[in-house]
């Protein structure tokens, strides 16, 4: 298992409510990324981070925010959950220096799994 | 663009008997090839990746997958299925290319493995 941790694991919260998901690595790769999943699914792309300070949206549109303050860490947050934000959240990071080609295979966590009532 | 193809939904297999998982890419310049495995309420764990060099690829827990340039596919094998095997297959693809390359997933293979 690599070392990359969410918290939580299980989130049941009612609507409106602002939520942070919580992701550290320790291995000190520079690149981290958040896909949202659906219950048996395929992964969508969320946002992802070259480094600190540094963020970007991913493929599929999402109302969550996300910043990186420092290396290690990566949150999300809803500052308004809905029952559409209901959904397993997963967090990945990867190492690799930006500009040069590497193979940069991403590691996840155990995910999140939000439900919002 | 980048895409992955996992042409099967579920695979079914009886335990000892050889498995194989399909997955077809499309990709600009050489590609960068993985496969994970979910399990239940977990995130995905990296099983193998291609780079280069040999075409076959020997990853965890036996499971071993052959890269088929002509082809443009990356099925995933093992000789002997366990029933532990059952989870969910994903194959994923980027470029090869210098700078920041997105990893897109194929849409999942179920595996049951039965006793």
């Amino acid at each position: 298992e690599a070392d990359i941790y969410q918290t939580p694991r299980y989130l049941v919260i009612g609507t409106g409510k602002k939520i942070t998901l919580e992701c550290s690595q320790t291995m000190g790769h520079d690149k981290m990324y958040w896909y949202q999943q659906d219950p048996g699914m395929e992964l969508h792309l969320i946002h992802y981070s070259y480094g600190v300070n540094s963020t970007e949206k991913g493929d599929l549109s999402s109302e969550s925010t996300v910043s990186r303050i420092r290396t290690e860490h990566f949150p999300l947050t809803l500052e308004s959950a809905r029952p559409s934000h209901t959904s397993q959240y997963l967090c990945a990071s990867s190492g690799g220096v930006v500009g040069r080609a590497t193979t940069d295979t991403q590691y996840f966590g155990p995910g999140t799994r939000l439900t919002v009532l | 663009a980048q895409s992955v193809a996992q042409p099967e939904d579920q695979v079914n297999v009886a335990e000892g008997n050889p498995l194989t998982v399909k997955c077809t890419y499309s990709v600009s310049g050489n590609p960068y090839l993985f496969w994970y495995v979910q399990y239940p309420n977990r995130g995905l764990q990296f099983l193998l990746k291609y780079i280069t060099g040999d075409n076959l690829v020997k990853g965890s827990y036996g499971f071993e997958a052959e890269f088929n340039k002509s082809q443009t596919s990356f099925h995933l094998k093992k000789p002997s299925a366990l029933v532990s095997d059952s989870a969910l297959y994903f194959c994923a693809v980027r470029g090869g290319n210098t700078g920041f390359q997105k990893l897109v997933f194929g849409t999942g293979t179920r595996l049951l493995v039965s006793p």
